[in-house]
């Protein structure tokens, strides 16, 4: 079963705008990933954000985690036609532990 | 530095029948994990593999069974497909210390 619910499952935006998605998850964990899946080939690993940090960046790329809420977001400033893919949020307890997966955002950035 | 690779990229079974996937790490990797990935959905764990050993299990049948080699390489084989088999499997690996895993490409299967 899915470890938490991804929000919105779909999301469509015009270039050079942001793009927000969130990711609800319900046991304790060690850390929380984020994976971009382009047509349904191989997750590509985004960003790692341990139970202790709140907030972290890569890039273009700014992720929270609030575990008193569960959830983390993840934020892609000044989007590309290049960012159309689906994103997933993964949980787990440890390394060498497996993933959880939430059920995906599907963004769309229209040139 | 290849990355995870797995093959076939495509298979077509018909129900009953058996299939046998398989994965190469990216190089030093020594754990390997599978996950199924339906249409639509987010890739669910099967298994993983350390030390040529079955280290921790998902919620999957016995006729998901795997296979780690010396040289860390993995198979994945499904006995007595069903319908429900048909989906994109993925292979993924890593250092068993770290916690980012690398996925591969996907073997897509159907099951008519």
């Amino acid at each position: 079963s899915q470890q938490g619910e991804e929000d919105p499952q779909a999301l469509s935006i015009q270039e050079g705008e942001n793009a927000t998605m969130n990711c609800s998850y319900k046991t304790s964990i060690n850390n929380l990933q984020w994976y971009r899946q382009n047509s349904g080939r191989g997750l590509v690993h985004l960003i790692l954000i341990r139970s202790n940090e709140r907030e972290k960046h890569s890039g273009r790329l700014r992720v929270t985690l609030d575990t008193s809420k569960k959830s983390s977001s993840l934020l892609i400033t000044a989007s590309r036609a290049a960012d159309t893919a689906s994103y997933f949020c993964a949980t787990s307890w440890n390394a060498g532990n497996m993933l959880t997966f939430g059920g995906g955002t599907r963004l769309m950035v229209k040139p | 530095d290849a990355g995870v690779t797995q093959s076939p990229t495509h298979l077509i079974k018909t129900r009953g029948q058996q299939v046998t996937l398989r994965c190469s790490p990216k190089s030093g990797h020594d754990t390997v994990s599978w996950y199924q990935q339906a249409l639509g959905q987010g890739p669910q764990f099967i298994f993983q593999y350390y030390e040529e050993e079955e280290r921790q299990r998902g919620n999957f049948p016995d006729r998901f069974s795997g296979h780690q080699f010396p040289n860390y390489s993995s198979e994945l084989n499904v006995n007595a497909l069903l319908l429900g088999d048909s989906a994109l499997y993925l292979c993924a690996s890593s250092f068993l210390s770290v916690e980012t895993q690398y996925f591969g490409p996907g073997t897509r299967l159907l099951v008519l």
